[in-house]
């Protein structure tokens, strides 16, 4: 059973820094293409980040040179670091699998807010 | 970055047949698109019900399939159920990026 569970949400002012991760079970993120997608309430799905197995990162515009995604084979772990937050960012954030099948993890509340 | 359009809003009988597209802004959606299609209910976590154009999960009801239609990602419904009012989101790839589409809301009324 293919499992992801996200951590490391909060409560941060704007211009600070979170480091989301994704542990994953059931599937190894070094053979899958992994995304962030986040939600921010009452609104759509964004993209935000992915990974593909052959390591090449991309972002949407808008977190490009804040947003760093990396990934742990040892740990099977994938990462977001978050830097500069702006309240725009306020979201539910998603890692998801979308190779030859796509799994979702239940998500973790980032509130960038003074 | 791709714009990516869908229905903002259907609405099916239940028992009836409606079909759901994805449209890009860049032109036509191919297989190389590898479209996705999910569906969030009020409340839960997006349950994805088709990848790369036409698979499916598990845990897809037969009555959702999908395809390639008129240069556009369709997913289509057949024999609506009350439970498959939801919202239904699907996502293209572009070459290491991926774009979600806006979102449609289907209703079975």
């Amino acid at each position: 059973e293919v499992q992801l569970v996200e951590s490391g949400g909060g409560l941060v002012q704007p211009g600070g820094s979170l480091r989301l991760s994704c542990a994953a079970s059931g599937l190894a993120v070094n053979y899958n293409n992994m995304i962030w997608v986040r939600q921010a309430p009452g609104k759509g799905l964004e993209w935000v980040s992915a990974m593909t197995r052959d390591g090449d990162t991309r972002y949407v515009d808008s977190v490009k040179g804040r947003f760093t995604i990396s990934r742990d084979n040892s740990k099977n772990t994938l990462s977001l670091q978050m830097n500069n937050l702006r309240p725009e960012d306020s979201a539910i954030y998603h890692c998801a699998s979308v190779y030859g099948g796509s799994y979702w993890g239940q998500g973790t509340l980032v509130t960038v807010s003074s | 970055q791709a714009v990516v359009t869908q229905e903002p809003s259907l609405t099916v009988s239940p028992g009836g047949t409606v079909t759901l597209t994805c449209g890009s802004s860049t032109g036509a959606v191919t297989s190389g698109h590898y479209p996705h299609w999910f569906q969030q209910k009020p409340g839960q976590v997006p349950r994805t019900l088709i990848y790369d154009t036409n698979n499916k999960h598990s845990w897809t009801p037969a009555r959702f399939s999908g395809s390639l239609l008129g240069g556009k990602a369709a997913l289509t419904l057949s024999g609506a159920q009350p439970e498959d009012e939801a919202d239904y989101y699907c996502l293209l790839f572009y070459g290491g990026a991926y774009v979600f589409g806006t979102g449609t809301k289907v209703t079975v009324l």
